[in-house]
């Protein structure tokens, strides 16, 4: 069945520095979703991706639809303390609407 | 970005009791809508899919006896955990799915909601 894995799980990083994270599935997708969660919270939807090749940004994230429809990217560029949280990639499974996950990517910034 | 609402945030109940919570959609309607569970450190794990004006479906393992909902309107769906156990203590989120079609280009987006922390006594 379709799946989403993500990587890197968990990340360490220091204020200012540059961030990326991707998804990579077997299955083709039509749309890839990204949300960030923060503890005790829903998730937000910081990017969504409809078209293959498609390149957006959302102040400093950008996130890329790969060519082939079964992989996607986030970059965070100069990240600040605010960016803690858990990223999660996410596309639907069918026509339906279900959403399927990747694991999630655990951020932390050291001031 | 579209807003979802969540009510209550946080609810402590007695083991036995009924515990509903309701998930509204504000600025949109949305035909279906999402019940999903969160464990810690975990990813979310849907539940169930809310129908406006049907009954909803539920994912295997998950007793749809014991986790009722009900899609009354376009904008509402609510989740009721009877006769809670401690075991049934999670994070419960709703998502909305919101489907547009402009410029003949067809988005299928979901917004969640920010969750319900339950726990059961």
């Amino acid at each position: 069945g379709q799946q989403l894995n993500q990587s890197p799980q968990s990340m360490f990083i220091q204020e200012g520095e540059d961030v990326s994270m991707n998804c990579t599935s077997s299955s083709i997708f039509n749309t890839w979703l990204w949300y960030k969660q923060d503890p005790g919270e829903g998730p937000v939807l910081l990017i969504a991706l409809y078209k293959a090749g498609e390149l957006t940004s959302n102040g400093r994230l950008t996130a890329q639809f790969g060519i082939t429809r079964k992989d996607s990217f986030l970059n965070i560029s100069a990240s600040i303390p605010s960016d803690v949280g858990i990223y999660f990639c996410a596309g639907p499974r069918n026509q339906g609407g279900k959403l399927i996950f990747g694991q999630g990517t655990e951020l932390s910034v050291k001031p | 970005g579209a807003v979802v609402s969540q009510h209550p945030s946080r609810v402590i109940c007695k083991s036995g009791t009924s515990v509903k919570i309701e998930c509204r959609s504000l600025d949109f309607q949305a035909t279906t809508m999402f019940w999903y569970r969160q464990f810690p450190k975990q990813s979310l794990m849907l539940m169930a899919t809310s129908n406006e004006g049907s009954k909803a479906t539920y994912e295997q393992g998950v007793e749809k006896d014991k986790f009722l909902i009900n899609h009354a309107s376009l904008t509402l769906s609510t989740l009721t955990v009877t006769s809670a156990h401690p075991e049934d203590s999670s994070f419960y989120i709703c998502s909305a799915r919101d489907l547009e079609k402009s410029g003949g280009r067809s988005t299928d987006t979901q917004y969640f909601g920010p969750g319900t922390r339950l726990t059961v006594l």
